[in-house]
């Protein structure tokens, strides 16, 4: 399964937007690239998933570039309650695979008032 | 609807003692995901099963861990006999099947090894 690389910690301010960057250079032409989010004394939780070009939905947006070894979760006017735990996964969509989702540690989101 | 429920919430327990951590998934959800989460490793699969069959426990650490999934609805971790090294944040999830990418995540049972 390909592994993924993203910042260990990012900052901002309420009401800006927010990029989250992740790097996944051995994706292999049947993965897909999912995004999950973990509140403090919570599991993660599904936000988005993509397979190439952008996809959006009503928490966040997702960016993919065409050789897909990367791709950015955008989060529009954040606030505090976006601070959290971001993960970026790769896995083929289902399948016996799924069990071996990589989740790492992800990236830290702290949003300042 | 209810989403995946685990007990307890909080354990705090001697090295040594076993420890058993509780996990009931979402009804109608055939495959469940045990995982633990440190702040050294992050989040980390340990087992998982479909329809209560264990298909992976390669990511169970040692001997000491063992799980079990006697019925649709329920499924417990063991430790036995636990460390101090134990001590995370055990998750359990669950999906509707194999072939469906969401997991749904409990809300996570803090363990202490004292």
């Amino acid at each position: 399964l390909a592994k993924t690389t993203q910042p260990i910690s990012m900052d901002s301010y309420e009401g800006q937007e927010v990029n989250i960057t992740c790097s996944h250079n051995n994706i292999a032409t049947n993965d897909y690239i999912t995004w999950y989010q973990q509140f403090p004394s919570q599991g993660p939780r599904f936000i988005i998933q993509g397979y190439k070009t952008k996809v959006t939905n009503e928490v966040a947006s997702l960016f993919i570039p065409a050789d897909r070894k990367s791709s950015t979760l955008s989060l529009p006017r954040v606030s505090l309650s976006d601070t959290a735990v971001y993960y970026c996964l790769v896995a083929p969509k289902g399948g016996s695979t799924l069990g071996r989702l990589y989740f790492g540690r992800g990236t830290q989101l702290t949003v300042w008032p | 609807d209810a989403g995946v429920i685990q007990s307890p919430r909080h354990e705090v327990t001697e090295m040594g003692q076993e420890v058993t951590l509780r996990c009931k998934p979402i009804s109608g959800h055939n495959s469940l995901f045990w995982y633990r989460q440190t702040m050294m490793r992050g989040l980390e699969l340990l087992i998982y099963f479909n329809n209560n069959v264990p298909i992976d426990d390669s990511g169970m650490p040692e001997d000491r861990f063992s799980a079990k999934m006697p019925n649709a609805s329920f499924s417990t971790l063991k430790i036995q006999p636990s460390e101090p090294r134990d001590s995370a944040v055990y998750f359990c999830a669950s999906t509707p099947s194999l072939s469906t990418d969401t997991q749904y995540f409990g809300p996570g049972t803090r363990l202490t090894v004292l």
